[in-house]
């Protein structure tokens, strides 16, 4: 069964655009959200966590836990935001750990 | 430094040989995973470890197999490689009990090709 969705594989904004990258999912009992970014030739990283409720590089995600959606969003997109996208999810004892497919995010300068 | 580190970076091999695929990290974390990915497409767990002489099987089926020795060294092994094996494998490790509860720190992953 599909844990998490990113229904959006790729997805382009103009420079200084509001961006929304989508993620749903399918967990029963109370999971731990993530974003993790791939910026070009780096390693995976951690962007944000539902836990932490902070934002990071001016994004932010809400978990909303009636439409299971961890929706990642910045009001104003930069070019260094260019990245591919991971929505993840991962039990609370973190022994089932879930990625979604990815969106890939172009700011258009 | 504390890192993740993947060796090799790039392997490309002959249909049934035994390669083993190698990570090792000195992040000091207990915890370490395999991870399977196509192009395209999602990150697959294949296999995780606790701790030494601990390891599962995780979501994916992999022929694979692995082994936890030591703590800072988690192999990945396939003793006869496929074309169907053709993917990036990446490895991570996370730390329980910390601020950074289930984060999950990545190395730079090992893109191998079977012909």
């Amino acid at each position: 069964a599909q844990r998490v969705t990113q229904p959006e594989k790729l997805l382009s904004v103009f420079k200084g655009a509001p961006v929304e990258l989508k993620c749903n999912y399918s967990y029963s009992g109370s999971p731990e959200l993530f974003w993790y970014v791939q910026y070009s030739r780096q390693r995976l990283q951690l962007l944000l966590r539902h836990i932490s409720r902070e934002s990071i590089k001016g994004f932010t995600a809400d978990l909303n836990k009636g439409e299971t959606s961890f929706h990642l969003k910045k009001p104003f997109a930069q070019e260094e935001d260019s990245a591919m996208y991971y929505c993840a999810l991962s039990s609370l004892t973190g022994n089932q750990f879930y990625f979604g497919t990815g969106t890939s995010l172009t700011v258009i300068p | 430094e504390a890192d993740i580190y993947q060796t090799p970076r790039y392997l490309v091999i002959g249909t049934g040989k035994k390669i083993t695929l190698e990570c090792s990290q000195t992040m000091g974390h207990d915890k370490m995973y395999w991870y399977q990915q196509d192009p395209g497409m999602e990150l697959h767990l294949i296999h995780y470890s606790y701790g030494v002489n601990s390891t599962e099987k995780g979501d994916l089926s992999s022929e694979s197999t692995v082994s936890r020795i030591r703590t800072e060294h988690f192999p990945l092994t396939l003793e006869s490689a496929r074309p169907s094996h053709t993917s990036q494998y990446l490895c991570a490790s996370s730390q329980t009990g910390t601020s950074s509860y289930n984060e999950q720190f990545f190395g730079p992953g090992t893109r191998l090709t079977v012909l």
